[in-house]
């Protein structure tokens, strides 16, 4: 099946500081991803929806400014939480598919924000 | 807003027997359905889908039924195996593609 990698899987980082993520799909191309983030116990959110070549669109009370999105290619689009803070702790998940039917998960990246 | 809920965060089975895992929605434009499941540390695996023209799925052991006029949705598994112990997320989609998740039902299977 296929493939979606995330990178890092897991990053601490000092409060202020900027972090990027990466989200590659392996072994096709994805002109869609999207972005997700999950507390703890709770189920997955959507947060934005990454078009390869064009910009991403933001679900409603997701700050685009805080948090970057960029989908250079048909394989890569990444995330970029700028000057983090505790309460952007979180794990994030991204998801890659052409298909309604499925969306093929990355394995996520634990983000803790000292 | 939540438009997906599993009201049931867990449930436990004892190998061998049926598990059932519920899901409602509440947003009449979704018309596709998903089960994701979830081991700790990974991102969601696509298990079964269903499309609102039908009211049943099946593969192997793993069973999707859909009662539109209820909203609802189950998802069945005939026997339950070890290796069905993890989180299981209902997920529903409308015309854009998106999905919307409920919070997760962590199925512990017993041997």
């Amino acid at each position: 099946g296929a493939v979606v990698s995330q990178h890092p899987s897991w990053v601490i980082c000092k409060s202020g500081t900027s972090v990027k993520i990466e989200c590659r799909s392996l072994d096709f191309q994805a002109t869609t991803m999207f972005w997700y983030r999950q507390f703890p116990k709770q189920s997955l959110m959507l947060m934005a929806t990454s078009n390869e070549g064009s910009k991403a669109t933001y679900e409603q009370g997701v700050e685009k400014d805080k948090f970057l999105i960029n989908h250079a290619s048909l394989t890569l689009s990444t995330l970029t939480v700028t000057s983090a803070h505790p309460e952007d702790s979180s794990f994030y998940i991204c998801s890659a598919g052409g298909q309604r039917e499925t969306q093929y998960f990355g394995p996520g990246t634990r983000l803790l924000v000292l | 807003d939540q438009q997906v809920k599993q009201n049931s965060p867990s449930l436990s089975v004892q190998e061998g027997r049926i598990s059932i895992l519920n899901c409602d929605y509440t947003n009449s434009m979704f018309d596709y359905f998903l089960w994701y499941k979830k081991y700790p540390a990974e991102g969601p695996t696509f298990l079964i889908s269903i499309s609102s023209i039908k009211d049943k799925n099946e593969d192997g052991r793993f069973t999707v039924f859909l009662n539109k006029s209820a909203k609802h949705l189950s998802l069945h598994i005939v026997p339950s195996q070890p290796g069905d112990s993890a989180v299981y997320f209902c997920a529903a989609s409308a015309y854009d593609y998106k999905l919307s998740f409920g919070a997760g039902t962590t199925v512990t299977v017993r041997a």
